[in-house]
């Protein structure tokens, strides 16, 4: 049972353009949320995370929404890149159980020129 | 610049045969996790330790999987008999604990890619 679903396998956006990555989670009991992000041949490397008790969390050109009735989030990328072409993992960690995180199965995102 | 080392990076090996992979996590990290990477199910979580103790082993298949820390600075991952189906990028993974509300942030290694003929 997958409990965090990233529903778009793959992305594609303008450079200069605002990129939006969805996550949905089944599990209520989550209450930490992360997105990494990973290119080729390397390890995911954390971007950015959000409690469940806020709905919003911004750093630079990302920002990560956080919808609790909807088991909703999203990452914004704006303006988009060419370096943020990557994979995306959401990422969601169970009350209780700290630091284990369950992942999604990623969205593959093309920033082009 | 600490990082979390994994070796081999590459494997190749016949249906049968036993790997091991080693994780050297960052120096002072007490929380080890070993994820494996699969086009259908994305990161799927393995094994992880708390200050060298197993916590959660639920996603391993037991009877071919084996995770220890025979010390701090090292981590291992074991399969023996390994199987085709066993292909897959598997990724270590080392954090701090929180002591209060949230996760931590947890810093990957390059991963390991393992091919089973």
């Amino acid at each position: 049972d997958q409990q965090v679903k990233q529903n778009s396998p793959s992305l594609s956006v303008q450079e200069g353009r605002i990129s939006i990555l969805n996550c949905d989670y089944t599990n209520s009991m989550f209450d930490y949320f992360l997105w990494y992000k990973k290119y080729p041949a390397e390890g995911p490397t954390f971007l950015i995370s959000i409690s469940s008790i806020k709905d919003k969390n911004e750093d630079g050109r990302f920002t990560v929404f956080l919808n609790k009735s909807a088991k909703h989030l999203s990452l914004h990328i704006v303006p988009s890149q060419p370096g943020d072409s990557a994979v995306y993992f959401c990422a969601a960690k169970r009350a209780g159980t700290a630091s284990k995180l369950t992942f999604g199965t990623g969205t593959r995102l093309q920033v082009t020129l | 610049d600490a990082r979390v080392t994994q070796t081999p990076r590459h494997k190749v090996t016949e249906m049968g045969q036993e790997v091991t992979m080693r994780c050297q996590p960052i120096l002072g990290h007490n929380t080890v996790f070993w994820y494996r990477q699969t086009m259908m199910q994305g990161l799927e979580l393995l094994a992880y330790f708390r200050n060298r103790a197993p916590l959660d082993d639920s996603g391993m298949p037991k009877d071919r999987f084996s995770a220890e820390m025979p010390d701090a600075t090292l981590a291992t991952l074991k399969i023996q008999p390994s199987e085709p189906r066993d292909s897959a990028v598997y990724f270590c993974a080392s954090g701090l604990a929180p002591t209060g509300a949230g996760a931590n942030v947890l810093t990957f290694g390059a991963g390991s890619r393992l091919t089973v003929l």
